[in-house]
């Protein structure tokens, strides 16, 4: 069935650095993305959403691009700190359903 | 605001034991959701309530899982009986309706040996 996907599973950056993180969908009926963050013993948290009628949204350090053209989602963490040492997940959902789906995850570890 | 709890927080038995996972949802909250996740992967619904009715339950193995939420508000999630694929995080979601933010519980690690 179709799923969403992550290019890479883990990615390390210096402190202060920007970190971007990619994912890739494959069904172009999805109309709502989402970024999560996991921390290590605790549920997933929203970080930010999208909707398939924008191509970008800002949050407080955050940022989601949507590029419908090549089925490409990123979340773009400025000035990374080390309190953003998690796993990100990023999740879709079909338009006129309500499950959400779930990709494999990246672990992001920041390097002071 | 209180969060989503969840107990037990970790639970160990053995195959063809059963189990039970409680859930309370945030307060007010009409959508309740279960999810698996395995190690290195990320959360997959088995079911999602709306008040006490379900809506989805797809991914439910329900030959061995079963889920209640009688009075719209607490869950439970059980297995019975648990085989050793089992071992996963069991994650417990809210949000006030469908298409709103879901907020997740800490979740109950289950090791099955």
């Amino acid at each position: 069935g179709e799923s969403v996907g992550l290019h890479l599973p883990t990615l390390s950056v210096q402190e202060g650095d920007n970190s971007i993180i990619n994912c890739a969908y494959s069904n172009s009926a999805s109309d709502y993305f989402i970024w999560y963050k996991q921390e290590s013993g605790k549920g997933p948290q929203f970080i930010i959403d999208i909707r398939s009628n924008m191509d970008k949204r800002q949050g407080q350090r955050v940022t989601v691009l949507l590029n419908k053209t090549v089925k490409h989602l990123s979340l773009q963490i400025a000035a990374t700190q080390p309190g953003d040492s998690a796993v990100y997940f990023c999740a879709e959902k079909m338009a006129g359903g309500f499950k959400t789906i779930f990709g494999a995850g990246t672990r992001l570890f920041v390097k002071a | 605001e209180a969060g989503v709890a969840q107990s037990p927080r970790y639970k160990i038995i053995e195959k063809r034991q059963s189990v039970a996972f409680w859930c309370n949802p945030i307060s007010g909250h009409a959508t309740l959701y279960w999810y698996q996740q395995i190690l290195g992967q990320g959360p997959k619904l088995l079911i999602q309530f709306q008040n006490n009715g379900v809506v989805d339950d797809s991914q439910l193995p329900k030959d061995r899982f079963s889920a209640e939420r009688l009075k719209g508000v607490d869950s439970t999630l059980k297995i019975q009986p648990a085989k050793l694929e089992d071992s996963a995080v069991y994650l417990c979601a809210s949000s006030w309706g469908p298409d709103n933010e879901q907020f997740f519980g800490p979740g109950t690690r289950l090791t099955v040996l």
